[in-house]
């Protein structure tokens, strides 16, 4: 299986702040990457897709980029709604497979 | 407007089944994959099973390989978990999400989930 590891586990800031959080592959999944929001109580939300497409709706201050094992995801002006937990997931092959979740919470 | 409507969670022994079912509305369902994930109380996020559109390719986790059946019917657009053998730790809210293309083939991504449906495996 593809083990999918997001650092940090956590982080506080500020809004405003620039956010980046990263996912690390066990084995190369090329582009193969989607990015997860998901808030206390809610149903996750797609926010990006093969690495760096922006699902439909999703604010501009998400990217996304990388590529075979090493992904980021980057919220440029972190803003109230942001607050939340934020999951990658590899799509290249079966399992699929989660990271662990970043949570961003307010400092 | 899309939407899946999770339903059938409970509270059940060890060793009990369940059915869940999600009811599909808002789109052209026998076009669309589907996926169950779930979540543990204060876990992250596991993908359990998948459905290509026409009913004919499925995956599964094998945590539950042998144990879950995920089906569908496209006449009622409904999607269906059977659950059987359950284990304490198979207790997590369940979501049924919609996969965007028809076949299950790499990069695809979940862009529509439902609310989720809550089951409890315990004596």
């Amino acid at each position: 299986d593809i083990q999918m590891t997001q650092s940090p586990s956590s982080l506080s800031a500020s809004a405003g702040d620039r956010v980046t959080i990263t996912c690390r592959a066990s084995q190369n999944i090329y582009n193969y990457l989607n990015w997860y929001q998901q808030k206390p109580g809610i149903a996750p939300k797609l926010l990006i897709y093969r690495t760096s497409t922006l699902q439909s709706g999703v604010p501009s201050r998400f990217s996304g980029s990388g590529s075979g094992t090493y992904f980021t995801l980057t919220i440029s002006s972190l803003q109230p709604e942001d607050f939340a937990t934020y999951y990658c997931q590899q799509s290249y092959t079966t399992p699929l497979t989660f990271g662990g979740g970043t949570k961003v919470d307010i400092k | 407007d899309v939407q899946l409507v999770e339903s059938g969670g409970d509270r059940v022994q060890p060793g009990g089944s369940l059915k869940l079912s999600c009811a599909a509305s808002g789109f052209t369902f026998r076009t669309f994959a589907m996926n169950w994930v779930r979540q543990a109380p204060g876990g992250g996020l596991e993908w359990v099973s998948s459905l290509s559109g026409g009913g004919g390719t499925t995956y599964y986790a094998d945590s539950v390989k042998g144990r879950f059946t995920i089906s569908r019917d496209n006449s009622q657009n409904t999607l269906y978990l059977q659950m059987n053998s359950l284990r304490v730790e198979d207790t997590a809210v369940y979501y049924c999400a919609r996969v965007e293309s028809r076949d299950l083939l790499p990069g695809t991504r979940s862009d529509y989930w439902g609310q989720g449906t809550l089951v409890t495996v315990s004596s």
